[in-house]
């Protein structure tokens, strides 16, 4: 199974900030089935990202993801207070489909 | 706009086996694959496993032993059954779709596994 391991465990920014969140995989991502959710307390998660750079529909534009192979990065351009939340990666390329641990974004 | 509700018991006794049932509105099941994830309190995702409409599965090894999931398509729902459950399978179990990454989810259900 394909382990993700996401970085940092915890992120403290200010809004308006630029958040750079990163996920790396132990082994390559096929064809880069990688996904990112945000997940807020009580919620289910939603879907950011998928195909490690395409936007779901109705994500605004200040999320984009980047990377390629085994190493992946979400990034928040210009941080607004709603986007203070869990942020999780996911491959689903290779069975089992595996998450990250996630990542916490919260506010300085 | 596809629309997901699981439902099923809240609390499931150790041993016994977790059922539960998710209701597609808002789009045909014969779309997507559905897939089951749980969360166990204040810890990350899991995914359990899909399948497809034309019943084509796919799980997790870690719980494959124990796990089935079907689907019903005259009813527009699919489920989950998990045996010989134990405590560390109290989770929030989560039904969702999706064909890259999952679009889809439902708002998901608390299941128990108590005595």
């Amino acid at each position: 199974e394909i382990v993700l391991t996401q970085s940092p465990g915890t992120l403290s920014l200010s809004p308006g900030e630029r958040a750079t969140l990163s996920c790396r995989a132990r082994q390559s991502v096929s064809s880069n089935y990688l996904a990112w959710y945000q997940q807020k307390p009580g919620q289910a998660p939603r879907l950011l990202i998928y195909g490690a750079s395409s936007r779901a529909t109705g994500i605004p534009d200040r999320f984009s993801g980047s990377g390629s192979g085994t190493d992946f990065t979400l990034t928040i351009s210009r941080l607004e207070p709603e986007d203070f939340a869990v942020y999780y990666c996911q491959q689903y390329g290779s069975s089992p489909y595996t998450f990250g641990q996630g990542t916490k974004l919260e506010i300085k | 706009q596809v629309q997901l509700q699981e439902s099923g018991p809240g609390l499931v006794k150790p041993s016994e086996t977790l059922s539960l049932t998710c209701t597609v509105s808002g789009g045909s099941i014969s779309s997507y694959f559905w897939n089951w994830i749980r969360q166990p309190p204040g810890k990350g995702l899991e995914w359990i496993g899909y399948i497809h409409y034309r019943g084509g599965t796919n799980y997790n090894p870690s719980l494959k032993s124990r796990v089935t999931i079907s689907v019903d398509t005259s009813k527009n729902q699919f489920s989950l059954r998990l045996s010989s459950v134990t405590a560390a399978d109290t989770a929030v179990y989560y039904c969702a779709a999706g064909g890259s990454g999952v679009t889809y989810w439902g708002q998901g259900t608390l299941v128990t596994v108590s005595s």
